[in-house]
């Protein structure tokens, strides 16, 4: 079955650090760019990181460039968010996503196609 | 930045009606829009891409269109299991979210 597999999220104090893993199956993962995309409770939708098939090129939004790290292991099949100095912002489901690039009516264009369950983080004391 | 703002934020229609949404983009954009549908308690599912083009096993219901600025989403005829909150989706950005609940 293809799917990817969240885990590591928890309650942390405010400061704290977490790790989260994403473990693919079903697909060849080292093929496929990945991202990692967060949901605040009963908020929209939020990109958080980005990283390439290679791990040559890395994104991070604002809000999260300088504590988070992205990171992937493709023999084993596995995408990783180092989270840093946690805030209570960052308190979210996180999803990790597989991107499908596409050429469409001329333009290339990039979307995620697979997304895993989430991991919820709560950052709170 | 560019901002996708999604309207209305929620749209009650009874099954049946066709539903209408609405992204619209601070700047021209590219046609490279998606359309993603979240259920509560699931994870986002991606229904079009290339602002109309339907992701593999998406009903024909599901139809998008626009350019420029202005995307719209449309599903034909509602059906028990579209109620749900739909994004729009480019690049780097998320539309906040349209809810499509039962009147």
């Amino acid at each position: 079955e293809v799917q990817l597999v969240e885990s590591g999220g928890g309650l942390v104090q405010p400061g704290g650090s977490l790790r989260l893993s994403c473990t693919s199956s079903g697909f060849t993962f080292r093929s496929y760019d990945m991202h990692w995309v967060r949901q605040a409770p009963g908020k929209g939708l939020e990109w958080v990181s980005y990283i390439s098939t290679t791990s040559n090129t890395i994104y991070y939004t604002d809000s999260v460039r300088g504590r988070f790290t992205i990171s992937r292991d493709n023999a084993k099949n596995s995408l990783y968010l180092q989270m840093n100095s946690l805030r209570a912002e960052d308190t979210a489901v996180y999803y990790c996503a597989r991107e499908f690039s596409v050429m469409v009516t001329g333009n290339l264009g990039w979307y995620f196609d697979l997304w895993g369950r989430g991991t919820p983080v709560t950052v709170s004391s | 930045d560019i901002v996708m703002t999604q309207s209305p934020a929620t749209l009650s229609l009874s099954p049946g009606e066709r539903a209408t949404l609405s992204c619209r983009a601070s700047q021209s954009v590219s046609s490279n829009l998606a359309w993603y549908q979240q259920k509560p308690g699931q994870s986002p599912r991606l229904l079009i891409y290339g602002t109309s083009t339907r992701a593999s096993g998406i009903p024909t219901r599901f139809s998008g269109s626009g350019s420029g600025t202005e995307f719209t989403l449309t599903i034909s005829s509602l059906q028990s299991e579209d109620f749900a909150v739909y994004y729009c989706h480019l690049e780097w950005t998320f539309g906040q979210g349209t809810k499509v609940e039962i009147k």
